[in-house]
């Protein structure tokens, strides 16, 4: 089975502008979860999709947003970049067949200048 | 004080050498305890997963829970100059919460 993919690899933005992240689950994963990674907090949960429904929301401001489509398939946003926003944010898909192992992509490194 | 204490070393060990990566967590919610590698510029790759305490063997790995000390152990045993990468341990309190808590990572250098 193919991973977890995330498009793109690489972003550079300047601050005020938005940002959308695309992330393709493994084949028949249902869960989606993203989480941004820095040097300073580590990795942080951002949220999680189950069925193209938020289940589950970090303590993050409003600015980032996310969703999920039918065929599982997640994009996240972030609006209003601030130069603190500059992170790996990586995507993460689960089985939900109750060992809940989550499989992680490859990251989307974003640097806001 | 953080839910998943982790020391972010650097640990450098010879190869060959055992190595013991340790973190605390404080929430007695969690079940689920994972250890992930990281290697430069990748995304974490999941190594170890177990639930509840106990020990889990698989190869040179053997990962450990205390959960009456809120304790996590991986261990490495014959260290390869391949296993050079940062560890992550992370918890999840399981149910319909897949939110992973993760520590900060421990960057392994194991020298040839």
């Amino acid at each position: 089975k193919a991973g977890v993919t995330q498009t793109p690899r690489y972003l550079i933005k300047t601050r005020g502008q938005q940002v959308t992240l695309s992330c393709s689950p493994i084949s028949g994963h249902r869960s989606v979860s993203w989480y941004q990674q820095t040097p300073g907090q580590g990795l942080q949960f951002l949220f999680e999709y189950f069925s193209e429904t938020q289940r589950n929301k970090g303590n993050f401001p409003g600015r980032f947003s996310g969703r999920q489509f039918s065929n599982s398939r997640s994009e996240m946003n972030v609006s209003t970049l601030e130069l603190g926003d500059s992170a790996l944010y990586l995507c993460a898909s689960s089985s939900t067949d109750g060992t809940d192992t989550q499989y992680f992509g490859p990251g989307t490194r974003l640097t806001v200048l | 004080q953080k839910e998943v204490e982790q020391d972010p070393g650097p640990l450098s060990v010879p190869e060959g050498a055992i190595v013991s990566l340790n973190c605390t967590y404080s929430n007695s919610a969690f079940q689920y305890f994972m250890w992930y590698r990281q290697y430069s510029r990748k995304g974490p790759e999941l190594l170890m997963y177990t639930y509840s305490s106990g020990n889990k063997e698989d190869g040179r790995f053997t990962a450990q829970v205390d959960k009456s000390s809120k304790y996590i152990s991986l261990f490495i045993r014959d260290s390869q100059p391949s296993d050079s990468a940062t560890y992550l341990c992370a918890t999840q309190s399981g149910g319909s919460n897949y939110k992973l808590t993760f520590g900060k990572g421990t960057l392994l250098t194991v020298n040839p």
